[in-house]
Formats: structure tokens, sequence, C-alpha cells
């Protein structure tokens, strides 16, 4: 099965910068998913990342908040900009090919 | 809208008791069901999954049940262990397929359970 790698593991940011989370999946894998997971939450898809095409995002989502890339078919990117306290969460991405997931990033804005 | 919800949010057993973790869902258009384990500081854990074919599935100490007409899906674990106390986490895959025929990323979560096993 495919290995899921994120970076960074967590991180302390401060309110309105921004935090570039990358995901590194090693096989080609056609889709990549991003979720977020809030404390004491369950996870929510915000967007699929799709090589060659912008991502689809979920209600509630939008891309000039959670720019994603996907430069090729092995890697993607998310950013959550211009943080405040309630971007405070577990992000985590996935692959279509596999129903696992990355260890997640754990970010906290202070 | 589509959900997947669980009936407990907390559960509390006893060392080598039986476990039965709840799920219930709302589109009966799913087609795949997966469950997961989750422990503290750590991403989900794939246990289980089954497809809407099924009604029953077993792995090693773990069962799913999945009841179609109700739309009811179960996680059983016997003989439960200490090391067992995480988060148990219901998805449904809604049904989306890449070109080898199998999707399993754009999931659905329920709320989660946790699951506390005493010594």
């Amino acid at each position: 099965s495919a290995v899921i790698s994120q970076k960074p593991s967590r991180d302390i940011c401060q309110r309105g910068t921004s935090l570039t989370i990358q995901c590194q999946v090693d096989s080609q894998v056609t889709m990549m998913f991003w979720y977020r997971q809030q404390p004491g939450q369950s996870l929510t898809l915000i967007a699929t990342a799709n090589q060659g095409s912008e991502a689809t995002y979920e209600s509630g989502f939008v891309i000039d908040k959670f720019p994603i890339s996907r430069p090729n078919l092995t890697f993607s990117t998310l950013t959550v900009s211009n943080m405040s306290p309630e971007d405070s969460s577990i992000y985590l991405c996935s692959a279509d090919t596999e129903a696992f997931f990355g260890q997640g990033t754990r970010l906290t804005v202070v | 809208g589509e959900s997947v919800g669980l009936h407990l949010p907390t559960l509390s057993v006893q060392e080598g008791d039986n476990s039965i973790i709840n799920c219930a869902y709302s589109n009966s258009a799913s087609d795949y069901f997966i469950w997961y384990k989750q422990e503290s500081g750590k991403g989900p854990q794939f246990i289980i999954d089954i497809r809407s074919n099924m009604d029953k599935r077993q792995g090693q100490r773990v069962t799913v049940l999945l009841n179609k007409t109700v739309k009811h899906l179960s996680l059983q674990i016997a003989a439960t262990q200490p090391g067992d106390s995480a988060v148990y986490f219901c998805a449904e895959n809604r049904g989306l397929t890449n070109a080898g025929g199998t999707s399993y990323g754009k999931l659905t979560f329920g709320q989660g359970t946790i699951l506390t096993v005493h010594p």
C-alpha cells in the first residue's frame, strides 16, 4: 500500500500569517484529498486536489482561504491563509487509491 | 443532506469484553464503508471496510456488519484490549471512482465514538 507523508507534523503560527502543508505519496495517484479535523471533532473534507486542474472545494471551503496545488501525481500542498485561532485543527491528506491517511499536521494558531 | 452519524459518543468496557460501536448513515447510494481508529496525536488508522453488496466482513478480532435496510453499520471488537482504547469513526464513500474503478478518498465521516477499555 502507498505511504502518505505530511510536512510539517505540527506548527504554531501567528494569526494573520499563512502556512503551507505538504503531502507526498510514494506512488502516483489520480486524486488527493484534504481534510480538516477540528479539536474533538470528526474529519471534514476540504477539497479534492486534481493534477492539471483546479481543486474542487466542498461547501464551506473556498480557494482564497485554502489554496491547493497539485503539481504532479505524487504531491500536493494545502495553504491555510490569513490564519485565525479558529483554524487550529489537524489537517490530513489522503489519496484515492488508499483508505489510509498521513499522520496529519497539527496546527495551532495563536 | 447526506450524513453519517453515531448513536453513542462514548463507550466504556472491561478488558476482555466484546465491544460494539454503531453507526447510522443516510445515503442509500453509498457503496463502501470504512471503520477507522484514531489514537491521540495520530491520523486515522484503517481497520476494516465493507462494500454494499456484503452484509458482514471479518478481520482479526473485528467484524463489520452492514444492514442496508435500516442503513446501519456496526463494528464489533472481540476480546477488547486496553490498546483498543481510541476514537472510532465510520466513514462512507460517496461512490467517486477513479480510472481503476476504486476510490477510497472522498469520504463522509461519522461523529466518532470514544472507546475506553478498563484493565
